[in-house]
C-alpha cells in the first residue's frame, strides 16, 4: 500500500473550516484514500473514503486532486470535539491490513 | 447496534507473566484486525483475519505474540512472557466484506501495563 505524508500538527479556530492535507504521490489506480480520526483514549473512528471523485458525508468532505497524488479532508465547521489525531491512509480496500502513519494532531481552539 | 467490544479494558501484569486479550467483533463482520499503540505513537499493525483464510501475521513482533479466531467470532491475542516494552494499548477492529471498502470499526482497546 502507498505511503502518505501529513503535517504533524495543525490548529483551527472553533467554527472555522479545518482543512487537513495529505500527500500520497505513489498511490496506484486501485487504491482508495481513507480518513480516520482518534480522539484521546478512544479507538480510531472512520470518517470518509474516496477513489477519485470528491466525497461528502455528514462528518466531512474529501477533496482528491485530479492526479490523485494528494487529498484534503475538510471539516466545515470545526468544534472543540473535533480535536483529535487524523489519519490519512491509502489502501486497496478491506483486502488486508491498513497501515496507519503518525497522522495530524488537530487542535481546535475557542 | 453493538460495536466492537474488548476486554479487559485495563490489564496490569508482572513481567514474565502471560496475558490474554479478548475481542468481540461486530456480528457478521468477517474481517478482524489487531493493532498495538504505544504511548504517543501511531497504530502498529499486528495481525489480520479474513474468514477462513490463513491470517496475515506479518506484524507480530515476536514469537511471544499469537492470536486465534474461531470462525467469524471472538478473537484472542496472547502475549507470553510479557516484557515492559509490551506495555501499550491493544486495539481490535472488524469490518464486513460486503464491499471492498467497508470501513474498520474499532473497539476502545485494552491498556496493558507490564510492571
Amino acid at each position: 500500500d502507498a505511503k502518505t505524508t501529513q503535517p504533524t500538527s495543525m490548529d483551527c479556530a472553533e467554527g472555522r473550516a479545518a482543512n487537513l492535507p495529505c500527500n500520497h504521490s505513489t498511490i496506484s489506480g486501485n487504491e482508495y484514500v481513507y480518513w480516520y480520526r482518534q480522539i484521546h483514549s478512544q479507538g480510531p473512528q472512520y470518517i470518509i473514503h474516496g477513489l477519485k471523485n470528491n466525497e461528502t458525508n455528514e462528518m466531512a468532505s474529501l477533496i482528491i486532486t485530479e492526479d490523485r497524488k494528494s487529498s484534503t479532508l475538510i471539516l466545515p465547521h470545526a468544534t472543540l470535539r473535533d480535536t483529535a489525531v487524523y489519519y490519512c491512509i491509502v489502501s486497496r480496500g478491506n483486502t488486508g491490513k491498513l497501515i496507519f502513519g503518525q497522522g495530524t494532531t488537530l487542535q481546535v481552539k475557542p | 447496534g453493538a460495536g466492537v467490544s474488548q476486554s479487559p479494558s485495563n490489564k496490569v501484569t508482572e513481567k514474565g507473566k502471560d496475558v490474554e486479550l479478548r475481542c468481540d467483533p461486530i456480528s457478521g463482520h468477517t474481517a478482524l484486525y489487531w493493532y498495538r499503540q504505544r504511548l504517543g505513537q501511531g497504530l502498529e499493525f499486528l495481525i489480520y483475519f479474513q474468514g477462513n483464510s490463513a491470517p496475515d501475521k506479518s506484524g507480530l513482533p515476536s514469537d511471544r505474540f499469537s492470536a486465534e479466531r474461531t470462525g467469524e467470532s471472538v478473537s484472542t491475542l496472547t502475549i507470553q512472557r510479557t516484557q515492559q516494552e509490551d506495555s501499550a494499548v491493544y486495539l481490535c477492529a472488524s469490518s464486513s466484506f460486503d464491499s471492498r471498502v467497508s470501513p474498520l470499526h474499532f473497539g476502545n482497546g485494552t491498556r496493558l501495563t507490564v510492571t
